[in-house]
């Protein structure tokens, strides 16, 4: 049971470069999640998904596009990369009910 | 407006000594959850503890434990006899329902534990 997967583990970019974050999860989740973890700092909310066709935004959306095709999977997209979306990502997932969050292992990004 | 707050930056102890994480938050909800999470050197993040506000029994785990107080909005956690292997940086959240049916979580800023050899 791998739980949540993330691709890559790390990334340079260059400014103005764009790139896809991947996520997946083997639980049959029905809510999925992006968090940004900016040093010294808490995760903050990208963007989260209640099921496949269902996307909505979180606390810093801006600069960022997710879709939802299948339950399993939750790609996070980056456009026109800026050094401010230097940060460790990470993906989560959940079924309904009380909180239960798994997270993945993260994305380390770096722009440059 | 739901908040957590985790005063202490960093913390260093020396091996064996016991020490206490603390975590202050705000919420208007009466329904809600805390939450503790590790993060060591790796980055991975690694679920510790979940409460619901209606639990305000205290929870020890080995060297663990965790003392809830609604009273004072407090869910702080101890180490006892604490190891290397406790450094890391922790985290605490707190996590509402929401109207989508989704919990939100609200995280502290991590304060990172240092326990010196």
């Amino acid at each position: 049971n791998a739980g949540v997967t993330q691709t890559p583990k790390f990334r340079i970019l260059k400014i103005g470069q764009s790139m896809t974050l991947q996520c997946t999860q083997d639980m049959n989740h029905n809510y999925m999640y992006w968090y940004r973890q900016d040093p010294g700092m808490g995760l903050k909310l990208i963007y989260y998904s209640v099921g496949a066709g269902i996307t909505d935004k979180g606390e810093v959306p801006n600069g960022y596009n997710v879709s939802r095709s299948t339950t399993e999977d939750f790609p996070l997209r980056l456009e026109l990369a800026a050094p401010s979306q230097t940060s460790v990502y990470f993906c989560a997932s959940s079924p309904p009910g009380p909180p239960g969050y798994t997270f993945g292992s993260g994305t380390r990004l770096t722009v440059v | 407006a739901q908040k957590v707050t985790q005063a202490q930056t960093e913390i260093s102890v020396v091996e064996k000594e016991d020490v206490t994480l603390d975590c202050v938050y705000e919420t208007r909800d009466t329904t809600y959850y805390l939450f503790w999470y590790k993060q060591p050197p790796s980055g991975e993040l690694v679920f510790l503890i979940r409460r619901n506000s209606f639990d305000e029994q205290n929870e020890i785990s080995g060297r663990y434990s965790w003392n809830f107080q609604k009273s004072t909005s407090s869910f702080n956690f101890t180490i006892t006899a604490s190891q290397v292997v406790d450094s890391a940086v922790y985290f605490c959240a707190l996590s509402e329902a929401q109207d989508s049916g989704t919990y939100k979580y609200i995280f502290g800023t991590g304060t990172r534990l240092k326990v010196l050899a």
